[in-house]
């Protein structure tokens, strides 16, 4: 069964410095990798995902994140935060083949911006 | 306007009630799920659905039920609600034209029910 792990469940940083969410998946399969992003009292928005390709995968608002296979891992960066970054991260994954629908979320990772 | 809507945003209840939550979208997506938000948990996926004939079980049903009404509606009920159902709802939808399990999930804005 595929599961992730959101390493760090609180992340509090000061603006401009950069950050790191880390994610870590378990699949004996190859997967799809997604970052979501929910903000106070919202919804959850897509920040990026990885399907194939290109390991680095950029997304909204200055974020990036890399794909690696070997640490099965798909870490988020971002190299200067602001305010309205703070907000809650989750790392999802979902299986690549047959018709599985499964996304399965990480616990969440809350990153904070402090002036 | 928002293209999946949620209703009610907030509700209070009372132990052994019935109390449905209904999910709304404007998307013309084909599927749509139900999840359950609690602190420190991420998403637990509930219930969802393919079309409007295709209804499944996710990883924690007991105490809930669905109906999806249209393609464009699903519900989520509480047959008789108990606090530890107290959390925050969400309703997604995705495309399945858009690359199946690839596919992005879409959200609403979410429904916070205490259960008392």
């Amino acid at each position: 069964a595929q599961s992730v792990t959101q390493l760090d469940s609180q992340v509090p940083v000061f603006e401009e410095a950069p950050v790191e969410l880390r994610c870590n998946y378990s699949s004996s399969v190859s997967v799809y990798l997604f970052w979501y992003v929910q903000y106070p009292n919202q919804g959850l928005q897509l920040l990026l995902k990885y399907l194939s390709g290109s390991t680095l995968v950029k997304g909204i608002n200055g974020f990036e994140a890399e794909f690696n296979k070997s640490q099965t891992s798909f870490h988020l960066r971002k190299p200067s935060v602001h305010i309205s970054d703070t907000a809650e991260y989750f790392c999802a994954v979902s299986y690549s083949g047959g018709s599985n629908y499964k996304l399965t979320f990480g616990k969440g990772t809350l990153l904070t911006v402090n002036p | 306007d928002a293209d999946v809507t949620q209703t009610p945003r907030n509700r209070i209840t009372k132990t052994g009630k019935r109390i449905m939550l209904e999910c709304s979208q404007t998307k013309g997506h084909d599927r749509m799920y139900w999840y359950r938000q609690d602190p420190g948990l991420g998403l637990r996926l509930i219930y969802y659905s393919f079309d409007v004939k295709d209804i499944n079980k996710g990883e924690i049903s007991d105490g809930y039920s669905v109906s999806r009404q249209a393609q464009a509606k699903f519900s989520l009920s509480l047959e008789s609600a108990i606090p530890n159902q107290t959390a925050l709802y969400f309703c997604a939808t995705s495309d399945s034209k858009r690359g199946g399990t690839a596919a992005e999930q879409y959200f609403g804005p979410g429904t916070r029910l205490t259960v008392t």
